[in-house]
């Protein structure tokens, strides 16, 4: 298995702009998780999806930030304008049950954003 | 709500030293108690984990013990390698599995030969 998949690696944009993260979860997994990490509050959930149905946002910083799983295979993470404050790397993470227990989250490589 | 405490980095130390990173923890349930480390540039990835008191994980050499009266789960190598240098992170999960992890802020390792 290819593990999760986020794209871009490295995205730099200017405040005010609209910037997209993507996702794609390990085929079969249920869980689907988006951290941020900063050094100052270091990794935080921002929002995770079961089935693909949100099952908890009380991370999201803003209405700025939004997020959307229209498919088992697909997640995007949208900060809509950007600020410069939004600069962190952000992590997507999956995971799903397996005889019974839940497996760990698996995490993808991040994507690290720099708003100018 | 529920929180990870761990000790602050940087650790630096020379290859085959002995390794303890602390880390404590609140929470109000019976959490499971994980290490994740995050190699540079990458994301992260389990190392060990316990799912109740006085169970031990261990993995590559790595320990921790779930202590449940001193709520703590203290990351131990009894020799440390080069290819060790990450940044480690203990992290604590209500439900009993993986869902909303809570992590501590990271120890940063760099191990020198």
């Amino acid at each position: 298995d290819a593990g999760v998949i986020q794209s871009p690696r490295h995205e730099v944009t200017e405040m005010g702009q609209e910037v997209t993260l993507r996702c794609k979860p390990i085929s079969g997994h249920d869980y689907l998780f988006w951290y941020r990490q900063t050094m100052m509050r270091g990794l935080e959930l921002l929002i995770y999806f079961n089935n693909n149905v949100p099952i908890d946002d009380s991370g999201m910083p803003e209405d700025r930030f939004s997020a959307k799983m229209p498919n088992a295979s697909f997640s995007t993470l949208k900060i809509q304008p950007s600020e410069p404050r939004d600069s962190a790397v952000y992590f997507c993470a999956s995971s799903r049950l397996t005889g019974g227990s839940r497996t760990e989250a698996f995490f993808g490589q991040g994507t690290r954003l720099t708003v100018v | 709500g529920d929180s990870v405490t761990q000790m602050e980095g940087p650790v630096t130390l020379s290859e085959e030293a002995f390794l303890t990173i602390n880390c404590t923890y609140t929470a109000t349930g019976y959490p499971s108690l994980f290490w994740y480390v995050q190699y540079p540039g990458e994301g992260l990835q389990l190392l060990l984990k316990a799912t109740k008191a006085d169970d031990k994980g261990s993995n590559k050499g790595f320990e921790a013990t779930y202590r449940k009266e001193t709520t703590s789960f203290h990351l131990e190598k009894g020799s440390v390698q080069v290819s060790d240098s990450a940044v480690y992170f203990c992290a604590l999960s209500d439900g009993g599995g993986s869902e909303k992890l809570v992590f501590g802020k990271g120890t940063k390792l760099t191990v020198n030969p």
